[in-house]
């Protein structure tokens, strides 16, 4: 596609439910990464694929958090048992290599997900 | 730890004028630093990105600056027009993985 794209834009769910959060990179892209936008604390950043691996996932805030890469491709993060501070807005982004300083990182939409 | 610092948080200005937004950074190792533009209920759209061995780059109105030595970049926005307001968010790129830390962002409004 034309760019980065995310689904749902808005996910509502009930404290204790799992939720899974999809993400298309540009094609091509090898590098993918998830960040967080919450009221209190800013963009952080989650977790970064280097093809399907995931050699850093530092930000992921609780082993309630998990994501996946396959095929090079689409990313899935879910949350499990959700609870109201996961309430935030969750940014995909991607960019060519990852690796190299001249990469500029492409964000999508982003999926609002509120925690009830 | 990689820490950035945007002030003010918000900035109002009248329609034409010339206008400078900070950024400042704490851990010089940078790879870049990206200037990013954000309207409400949106992503995020990369606007410039300066590479740890340059000065300054230019696209259009805007112009972004660089200096690794004092932890500071500024985003330099000419004769600025209603359609430039937004918030306006710095990142620098560290690691192996290029990953971004973000400042929490200026909003910048733009009156007519």
């Amino acid at each position: 596609g034309a760019g980065v794209s995310q689904s749902p834009s808005n996910k509502v769910t009930e404290k204790g439910k799992d939720v899974e959060l999809r993400c298309d990179p540009i094609s091509g892209h090898t590098a993918l990464y998830w960040y967080r936008q919450s009221l209190g604390q800013g963009l952080e950043f989650l977790i970064y694929f280097q093809g399907n691996s995931a050699p850093d996932k530092s930000g992921l805030p609780s082993d309630r958090f998990s994501a996946e890469r396959t095929g090079g491709s689409v990313s899935t993060l879910t949350i499990q048992r959700t609870q109201q501070e996961d309430s935030a807005v969750y940014l995909c982004a991607s960019s060519t290599t990852g690796v190299l300083s001249t990469d500029t990182q492409y964000f999508g939409p982003g999926t609002r997900l509120t925690v009830l | 730890k990689q820490e950035v610092t945007q002030i003010p948080a918000a900035l109002s200005v009248p329609e034409g004028e010339n206008l400078v937004l900070n950024c400042s950074f704490t851990d010089s190792a940078i790879y870049n630093l990206q200037w990013f533009r954000q309207d409400p209920g949106k992503g995020l759209t990369s606007l410039l990105l300066i590479q740890s061995s340059q000065r300054e780059q230019t696209s259009g109105r805007l112009n972004a600056s660089l200096d690794k030595s004092s932890g500071r970049s500024t985003l330099y926005i000419a004769a600025s027009q209603p359609g430039d307001s937004a918030t306006y968010l710095c990142a620098a790129s560290t690691g192996a993985n290029s990953k971004l830390t973000f400042g929490k962002g200026i909003t910048l409004s733009v009156r007519p």
